[in-house]
């Protein structure tokens, strides 16, 4: 069955220092986002891509996010100059449609000490 | 009012008790409604879709009321494997937003 696919699956980082969270979503899967989730807290969205352009973003994807889809296969977020509070985990999704399901990957654990 | 609004819970439950979940969403022109499952430390996954008419699958009933902005989800007969959180998710233009959602924990 296909699978979003992420990586790392943990990370651990110096705040202040950049970071690129990987993944791969369901080959013909036109709509892509992220989403994180601060350990007890609620999903939260950050950004939704599509035609190779973000398509909406929330107030936490703010100057120093920025999402690429370099090639056919990899959708990627960069994290310019992180901080402590974005420490969470980060999910990525992919779905047929608009409105349709959201198929999650295994998320991405970023510590920022 | 919050985009997604859910019990909060958590909900203890003994096995094969019936459980109901609500969910209450602000946006008057969202137009899918899903619940999710998360399990601890995993990532989301569909439990199903929301329509217009109620659905239901298995043990699991599904409601929506669009006029009162209102989702609601039945699980019959639960089982342990049921504990989990329940996420409620609706569509907020070309995005889904997510309730906080709401734990179950189902005892022996």
């Amino acid at each position: 069955e296909p699978e979003v696919t992420q990586t790392p699956s943990h990370q651990v980082t110096q705040m202040g220092q950049e970071v690129i969270l990987r993944c791969v979503p369901i080959s013909n899967h036109l709509y892509f986002y992220w989403y994180r989730q601060i350990l007890g807290q609620k999903v939260e969205f950050l950004v939704s891509f599509y035609n190779n352009e973000i398509s909406e973003k929330s107030e936490i994807f703010d100057d120093q996010f920025s999402v690429e889809r370099p090639d056919g296969s990899n959708f990627t977020l960069k994290i310019r100059s992180t901080k402590l509070e974005d420490s969470a985990m980060y999910f990525c999704a992919s779905s047929e449609l608009n409105t349709g399901e959201l198929f999650f990957g295994e998320g991405s654990r970023l510590t920022v000490l | 009012r919050k985009e997604v609004e859910q019990d909060p819970g958590p909900f203890n439950v003994p096995e094969g008790a019936t459980v109901a979940f609500n969910c209450t969403y602000s946006n008057s022109a969202s137009q899918s409604f899903f619940w999710y499952r998360q399990d601890c430390r995993k990532e989301p996954k569909l439990l199903m879709s929301v329509y217009s008419s109620g659905n239901e699958d298995g043990r699991f009933t599904a409601q929506l009321n669009r006029a009162s902005q209102y989702i609601s989800l039945l699980i019959r007969d639960s089982k342990l494997s049921d504990s989990a959180t329940y996420l409620c998710v609706v569509n907020w233009g070309n995005d889904m937003r997510f309730g906080a959602g709401t734990r179950l924990t189902v005892k022996p």
